[in-house]
């Protein structure tokens, strides 16, 4: 089956501008993260949703950034005026279901986001 | 708060050398460990994990022990590949419903014939 997709792979944008980063998750997927990846960096926790829940948006670093997710599927993240320092790869996960906290998550290809 | 601290890189190799990746953690409660892998051009990838103490990850010939007392979790290869040549990461997940993993910074690998 599908993996995880996300969309666009790269984008570039100017200082200010607002940008869409968009994930599908594993269908039947339940819950999705998303992270963000700073170069040499590990991973930082964004925000999660999972199911019709509250999402737990504890990870996300300024107002700028806020997330959506229809039921259980897309998810789209957005940056609004858009800084430097928001310049990463931003990794979308998803799994089965959150009951167990050993699930497996399963990371789409990222989108590698540049402000100039 | 939970965190993970992982040996910084790169490491270098030929191929058939032994592989030792340390990685450490400190958590609360019982957290599920976990090494991802992210092969060049691809993305993160779940190498192995351990949901409990002295529970044993392995696959494609790397291993790793959940270590309780040492609070470590340290990946291991017996005999590398350059086809191994990727970035590492050490992850933990705490033992609640909806925790997002906490990773490691990386490390990379670079295997050569």
């Amino acid at each position: 089956g599908a993996g995880v997709s996300q969309s666009p792979s790269n984008k570039v944008t100017e200082k200010g501008k607002d940008v869409e980063l968009r994930c599908d998750p594993i269908s039947g997927h339940t819950a999705l993260y998303w992270y963000r990846q700073r170069l040499g960096q590990g991973l930082e926790f964004l925000i999660y949703f999972q199911g019709n829940s509250a999402p737990d948006k504890s990870g996300l670093p300024s107002d700028r950034f806020s997330a959506e997710r229809t039921g259980e599927s897309v998810s789209t993240l957005t940056i609004q005026r858009t800084q430097q320092e928001d310049s990463a790869v931003y990794l979308c996960a998803s799994t089965p279901g959150d009951y167990l906290h050993t699930d497996t998550q399963y990371f789409g290809p990222g989108t590698r986001l540049t402000v100039l | 708060g939970n965190s993970v601290t992982q040996m910084e890189g790169p490491v270098t190799l030929s191929e058939e050398a032994f592989l030792t990746i340390n990685c450490t953690y400190t958590a609360t409660g019982y957290p599920s460990l976990f090494w991802y892998v992210q092969y060049p051009g691809e993305g993160l990838q779940l190498l192995l994990k351990a949901t409990k103490a002295d529970d044993k990850g392995s696959n494609k010939g790397f291993e790793a022990t959940y270590r309780k007392e040492t609070t470590s979790f340290h990946l291991e290869k017996g005999s590398v590949q350059v086809s191994d040549s990727a970035v590492y990461f050490c992850a933990l997940r705490g033992g609640q419903a909806g925790t997002a993993l906490i990773f490691g910074k990386g490390t990379t690998l670079s295997v050569s014939s």
